[in-house]
């Protein structure tokens, strides 16, 4: 059965630390990984990895793709508060479904 | 803001009851996903559609249905309600037929089954 496994459940880092978020993936026919970020109701998006190797750059979060070991990981560096939220992976593969992990519940104290 | 637009916001139903949530999709989007999102735990898919067919489906019983219209927006029916089926539920539309597609969500519906 196709699945997501996100580490850790979660995280509390005090402000100005850097965290990276972990996420494995079994994902039948497997097509790209997307990580997510939610804090009260809709998802946005984050990233969208496609290649192994090619490390994704948006301000202070960072998240690369390695197909060789089915994982993915989010690094965001001098966290904020206002990064306190959920963080989301999914992984698409076969008949066009999109698996998400559980999420990793990040809360950043100032 | 997405542009993908829910509707109702909230919602309260009776076990047994039937329900039909809404989604309008962003604007050059042609398929629609929907995702149950219980307490806790991420979306789970439900199914996807694009333009107008069902093309591909979770793990979800028959009582979940849907339709997508020749405008792309859709509608999710859940028929005789249980009460697990309390849960956010969030559509998502993006451009082609999700093939890791980017998908933009919406706010979701949050719907309590007493």
């Amino acid at each position: 059965e196709d699945k997501v496994v996100q580490s850790p459940l979660s995280l509390v880092v005090h402000e100005g630390d850097t965290v990276t978020l972990n996420c494995s993936y079994e994902v039948t026919n497997f097509r790209s990984l997307l990580w997510y970020k939610q804090e009260k109701k809709a998802p946005t998006f984050l990233f969208m990895l496609t290649s192994s190797g090619i490390e994704k750059k948006s301000g202070r979060l960072s998240s690369i793709l390695d197909k060789k070991e089915l994982s993915s990981i989010l690094n965001i560096t001098a966290t904020q508060t206002g990064d306190s939220a959920i963080y989301l992976c999914a992984a698409s593969g076969r008949d066009d479904k999109i698996i998400f992990g559980k999420g990793t519940r990040l809360h950043i104290l100032p | 803001e997405t542009g993908v637009t829910q509707s109702p916001t909230h919602l309260i139903k009776t076990r047994g009851q039937q329900v039909t949530l809404r989604c309008s999709s962003q604007s050059g989007h042609n398929t629609v996903s929907w995702y149950q999102q219980a307490l806790g735990q991420g979306p789970q898919f439900i199914f996807q559609y694009y333009r107008e067919e069902e093309n591909g489906r979770g793990n979800f019983p028959p009582r979940f249905s849907g339709l997508q219209f020749p405008n792309y927006s859709s509608e999710l029916n859940v028929n005789a309600l249980e009460l697990d089926d309390s849960a956010l539920y969030l559509c998502a539309s993006s451009q082609q037929s999700g093939h890791g597609d980017t998908q933009y969500f919406g706010p979701g519906t949050r719907l309590t089954v007493l």
